[in-house]
């Protein structure tokens, strides 16, 4: 079945430490990716997306995300992470009829 | 620039009834999307419309249905309710197209099934 996967649901991390959550995605063809970030108490917003071009994804707050299209993933960074970091994040997969194919999220907490 | 607005924020009904969600997309967007965030379940698509037809559906049964107005705003209804129903109904929007630019999400209405 098609599918967007994401790995190690919760993550604890200390403040300074890197970031790296996997997102795995099962569809052939074309495809469009996002990084989508809920904060606690607030609506979803977006991170980072790729259409086209270089693999290799600047965000917003410093995050970054590389698309290796032999792997069906599209991994998401952060070199050193902060306590403002600690939220929900998804990843999501168009497909081209504009139906966003998510993630089951990793909720990620920064400790200070 | 006002972000995707949608009301009520919770909602509470029981087992048998329908519920009526409302969003207005942001102001110049064409499309409205409708998402359900169930415990466990993560994010599920359920419609989208644009220019006021319905595009695609998720794979959700006919009582999940909607509308989208002229003015763009849409609507979300759910018939004949279901405990499982209950989740946070999230609605976005974008330009239209089949290959649109990122979804703007709102707050959500949260819904309760007794």
């Amino acid at each position: 079945a098609q599918s967007v996967s994401q790995h190690n649901h919760h993550v604890i991390l200390s403040e300074a430490a890197s970031l790296e959550l996997g997102c795995n995605y099962s569809y052939g063809g074309t495809v469009n990716l996002f990084w989508y970030v809920q904060y606690p108490g607030q609506h979803l917003q977006l991170l980072l997306k790729y259409f086209s071009g270089d693999p290799l994804v600047k965000g917003i707050k410093g995050f970054e995300a590389e698309f290796i299209k032999s792997k069906f993933s599209f991994n998401l960074r952060k070199p050193s992470v902060q306590w403002s970091d600690t939220a929900e994040y998804f990843c999501a997969v168009s497909l081209g009829n504009n139906r966003l194919a998510f993630g089951k999220g990793n909720q990620v907490v920064v400790i200070p | 620039e006002a972000g995707v607005t949608q009301s009520p924020t919770h909602l509470i009904k029981t087992r048998g009834q329908q519920a009526t969600l409302r969003c207005s997309p942001i102001s110049g967007h064409t499309s409205v999307y409708w998402y359900q965030q169930a415990l466990g379940l993560g994010l599920q698509f359920l419609l989208w419309y644009d220019e006021g037809e319905e595009r695609n559906r998720g794979n959700f049964p006919p009582r999940f249905s909607g509308r989208q107005f002229p003015n763009y705003s849409s609507e979300l209804n759910v018939n004949a309710l279901e405990l499982e129903d209950s989740a946070l109904y999230l609605c976005a929007s974008s330009h239209g197209g089949f290959w649109s630019d990122e979804q703007f999400f709102g707050p959500g209405t949260r819904l309760t099934v007794l």
